[in-house]
């Protein structure tokens, strides 16, 4: 059962950069899935941020591509994510998810317990 | 993008009713490519459905889906106590995949 674990700073001041790592167990990242970011706010509910596959493929929602790099490093069984130019409509619960390309439609199967980023000076 | 519009927003009913949650599409969809997920105030959304209406790995099986094309509905036959929550649709037929906004169950 593969376990997921957001890390990273909880506050980003205004126009900074807002960095988050998640943790990969019991399983390897280099394995069938693809790597997604998903936000939650009040405002805007459940968006999906992108992904990655295991050899740097990326897939980014257009709403977000020019300001998102979503990156992944084998050796330590992890993938990040930074968002630039943040305001206070980029806080949100950030969460890291898997999608398997085992099952049709790749849906989320692994979800980490998300973790709170306010964007506040 | 698709468009996931979930109807209706808030659903009171008691446990052991049965409880039937709408989900339309802006534009066809692959009834593989749509999922549900159920989630708790302070816990990530959790896998219910995937392929419209194959339940993932330990779902009860009052759980059901159905539909294609546009409209999909996701069915909780008899509702326990632990079924009241948040239920969100999910397309994957296209990029960028989108979500609805939700269906709150709650106690009536």
């Amino acid at each position: 059962q593969v376990q997921l674990q957001e890390s990273g700073p909880g506050l980003v001041k205004p126009s900074g950069t807002l960095s988050l790592t998640c943790a990969v167990s019991g399983g390897y990242i280099s394995s069938s899935n693809w790597w997604s970011w998903v936000r939650q706010s009040p405002g805007k509910g459940l968006e999906w941020v992108g992904e990655i596959y295991h050899s740097g493929s990326t897939n980014y929602n257009p709403s977000l591509r020019s300001r998102v790099t979503i990156s992944v490093d084998k050796s330590k069984n992890q993938f990040s994510l930074k968002l630039t130019s943040v305001t206070a409509a980029d806080s949100a619960v950030y969460y890291c998810a898997k999608a398997s390309m085992s099952v049709a439609g790749l849906p989320f199967d692994s979800w980490g317990q998300g973790t709170l980023v306010t964007v506040s000076s | 993008e698709i468009v996931l519009t979930q109807s209706p927003g808030t659903l009171s009913l008691s446990p052991g009713e049965r409880a039937t949650l709408s989900c339309r599409a802006s534009q066809s969809v692959s009834s593989s490519h749509l999922s549900w997920y159920q989630q708790k105030p302070g816990q990530a959304p959790r896998l219910l459905m995937y392929g419209a209406s194959t339940r993932a790995t330990g779902i009860p099986d009052r759980f059901s889906g159905s539909g294609s094309g546009t409209d999909f509905t996701l069915t909780i036959s008899r509702l326990e106590p632990e079924d009241f929550a948040v239920y969100y649709c999910q397309q994957y037929y296209s990029s960028p995949r989108t979500f609805g906004r939700g269906t709150k169950v709650e106690i009536k």
